[in-house]
């Protein structure tokens, strides 16, 4: 069984850039949700996509999109890029099961804005 | 802003002692996870608990649900240096975002 894998492991972009993290999510899992976690903070929900659709959204601006493809691999896209998006980027993926929804992170995208 | 409160923040002990940690919220839970993450890695899921007032127990580490769904606790007994990270608790309502709180970074040394 193949986990979750998110690339690139590192990436350095200027302020005003635009830059795209992909994520494939574990075999069998359906759900990909993704999270920003800061240097000594636990992460932040951005937003879940469940069967190609977003299916809640935390407290980000749109700058901050995603799509899910048939595969269930996603993409999080962040536009015009500031500093305090420096931060890990974590992607989740589960299979959802009524009231469980266990979450298995990849090993993120560390993205530096200068 | 963190919606669950972990304590201690940092936690430092000696092989073979035990340590817990807490994991508080004004909120009820449907679900609650703990994770455990090693810096540059993604966080990896220890345990779900469900029930108010369930207990799981995962070799050395006891997992408790406050009775009311707001708090959770992690017990190690005999701790490791194996078992240094950063612990993380992380709550779903009745939706399918996870709420996380910041963290108890745990240190045992040899």
């Amino acid at each position: 069984e193949t986990g979750v894998t998110q690339s690139p492991t590192h990436l350095i972009k200027t302020r005003g850039q635009q830059v795209t993290l992909r994520c494939s999510s574990q075999s069998g899992h359906n759900t990909v949700s993704w999270y920003q976690q800061a240097l000594g903070q636990g992460p932040q929900f951005i937003f879940q996509y469940y069967r190609e659709e977003e299916n809640g959204r935390g407290n980000f601006p749109p700058r901050f999109s995603g799509l899910q493809f048939p595969n269930y691999s996603s993409e999080l896209n962040v536009n015009a890029l500031e500093l305090d998006d420096s931060a890990l980027y974590l992607c989740a993926s589960s299979q959802r099961q009524g009231a469980i929804d266990e979450q298995y992170f990849g090993p993120g995208t560390r993205l530096t804005v200068t | 802003t963190q919606l669950l409160e972990q304590s201690p923040q940092f936690l430092s002990i000696q092989e073979g002692e035990n340590l817990t940690v807490y994991c508080n919220s004004s909120s009820v839970f449907s679900s609650l996870q703990w994770y455990r993450q090693e810096p540059g890695e993604g966080p990896v899921l220890l345990v779900t608990v469900v029930t108010g007032g369930e207990v799981k127990k995962l070799k050395r580490l006891t997992f408790q649900f406050g009775d009311a769904r707001k708090d959770s606790s992690l017990h190690i007994t005999a701790a490791q240096p194996g078992d240094t990270g950063l612990y993380l608790c992380a709550g779903r309502h009745n939706d399918y975002k996870l709420s996380f709180g910041a963290g108890t970074t745990v240190t045992v040394r040899a």
